[in-house]
């Protein structure tokens, strides 16, 4: 498997555009997440599906983000308007329950990250 | 909620040897992670502690004590190329892992 695969790896709008960034999941993967990783942050995480649902979208700094999953195999995150305060890295991440005995969960695989960069 | 502590950046010599602690509070308890970042590039996995006690894996060790909260990733015969940010990640009880804001380790020969 490639792993996972975001789109694009760079991104330079101005503010006020719409920005939709691209992730395909690993195969047969049923967790993805969405992180933002900024220097005063760090890595926090915005949302997660499972099994193309989206269970917890706390993590959404407001309304003008948005994140999809229509299929196994690709989510959206979108920011409409972006603002400066936007800019940061983006990255995608997946990872697979695995159902023997108590049922564990693998580790995350990420993406290489979207840098966006709102002027 | 989760909270992770780690030290902000370490330095250390070629060859040496380097310890990164990580201290966490959280609600339920999942296993604790180690990743590795590189300057602009994705974290990548290191190793993975459920239960107390030390998992080596080559050069790199990891130690986990649940009571006290506590973790450690030990990195033996550092080589330049170890220089990266590493990451301390708790997975809680929703299973899903919470990162802290990492160590950024500088080697230099």
């Amino acid at each position: 498997d490639a792993g996972v695969i975001q789109s694009p790896r760079h991104e330079v709008t101005e503010m006020g555009q719409e920005v939709t960034l691209r992730c395909k999941p690993i195969s047969g993967h049923d967790y993805l997440f969405w992180y933002r990783q900024t220097m005063m942050r760090g890595l926090e995480l915005l949302i997660y599906f499972n099994n193309n649902v989206p269970i917890d979208d706390s993590g959404m700094p407001e309304d003008r983000f948005s994140a999809k999953m229509p299929n196994a195999s690709f989510s959206t995150l979108k920011i409409q308007p972006s603002e400066p305060r936007d800019s940061a890295v983006y990255f995608c991440a997946s990872s697979l329950l695995a159902y023997g005995g108590r049922g564990v969960h693998t580790e995350a695989f990420f993406g290489q990250g979207t840098r966006l960069t709102v002027v | 909620g989760q909270n992770i502590d780690q030290p902000t950046e370490m330095t250390a010599t070629e060859g040496a040897i380097v310890q990164i602690n990580c201290t966490y509070q959280t609600s339920g308890f999942n296993g604790l992670f180690w990743y590795q970042q590189h300057a602009g590039e994705a974290p990548t996995f290191l190793s993975y502690n459920v239960l107390d006690g030390l998992e080596e894996k080559g050069r790199f060790s990891s130690f986990l004590s649940r009571s006290k909260g506590y973790s450690y990733l030990l990195l033996k015969e550092l080589q330049m190329k170890d220089s990266a940010s590493y990451l301390c990640a708790v997975r809680g009880g929703s299973y899903i892992p919470t990162f802290g804001r990492g160590t950024s380790l500088i080697v230099h020969p």
